[in-house]
């Protein structure tokens, strides 16, 4: 089914690990992005792409690197793991101008842990 | 950072009643407003769109209204469901340099009890 897929779905890392996030569309979205979610919080933006190759920073994208190698590809890393990003991460993506009419299609989301 | 609120942040209401809740959202720079569905385990799924001062729009029992003047929109269900429970996410998007992400809300919880 075409849509955005994240993987792992659930993880668990230790203080200090490091660790990827993969999201991938097949829908051939121009924008992609990162959220985590909260309890209290709502959905927060680290870090999104509008294109092949371009990334730029969101509200809160300290302690996470991203990149966008590929169109239908967007990586979010963890490099020195903290407890503070234990979160449920979602990636969405849209269609540069079509965004207005459709909407952003989110993955199910990762559930990272960090003890 | 963009300030979007959500009121209220719950609700519970009984099968059958009608009800509605308020997004708040800068008045400037205004590009789009989206009401998101958001069912407990699954992904958010858009409702709405809307671009337009004035705008209307309506999906089955689901409607919702904008003001971009003043800065909110109404998202209405008539005739609530049990299945219509969810937390409702509303997201501000602005133009020029932010174009293309969304801020969003903190949501409101409906619970619609049989």
């Amino acid at each position: 089914n075409a849509g955005v897929t994240q993987t792992p779905k659930f993880r668990v890392l230790k203080t200090g690990q490091s660790m990827t996030l993969l999201c991938a569309q097949d829908m051939n979205h121009e924008y992609m992005y990162w959220y985590r979610q909260d309890p209290g919080m709502g959905l927060r933006l680290i870090h999104y792409s509008v294109g092949e190759g371009t990334t730029a920073k969101g509200e809160v994208p300290d302690g996470y690197n991203v990149s966008r190698l590929k169109k239908q590809n967007f990586l979010l890393g963890l490099e020195s793991a903290a407890p503070s990003q234990t979160s449920v991460y979602f990636c969405a993506s849209s269609s540069t101008g079509q965004e207005i009419f459709y909407g952003y299609t989110f993955g199910s989301g990762t559930r990272l842990t960090v003890v | 950072i963009l300030n979007v609120e959500q009121s209220p942040q719950s609700l519970h209401v009984q099968e059958g009643d009608s009800t509605n809740f308020t997004c708040s959202f800068p008045s400037s720079n205004f590009y789009a407003l989206h009401w998101y569905r958001w069912e407990t385990a699954k992904s958010p799924e858009a409702l709405f769109v809307m671009t337009l001062n004035g705008d209307e729009k309506k999906k089955g029992r689901i409607s919702a209204t904008l003001n971009t003047k003043e800065g909110y929109s109404y998202l209405y269900i008539k005739g609530s469901q049990p299945e219509d429970s969810a937390t409702y996410l509303c997201a501000f998007g602005a133009g020029g340099t932010s174009y293309g992400k969304l801020t969003f809300g903190q949501g409101t919880i409906l619970t619609v009890h049989p």
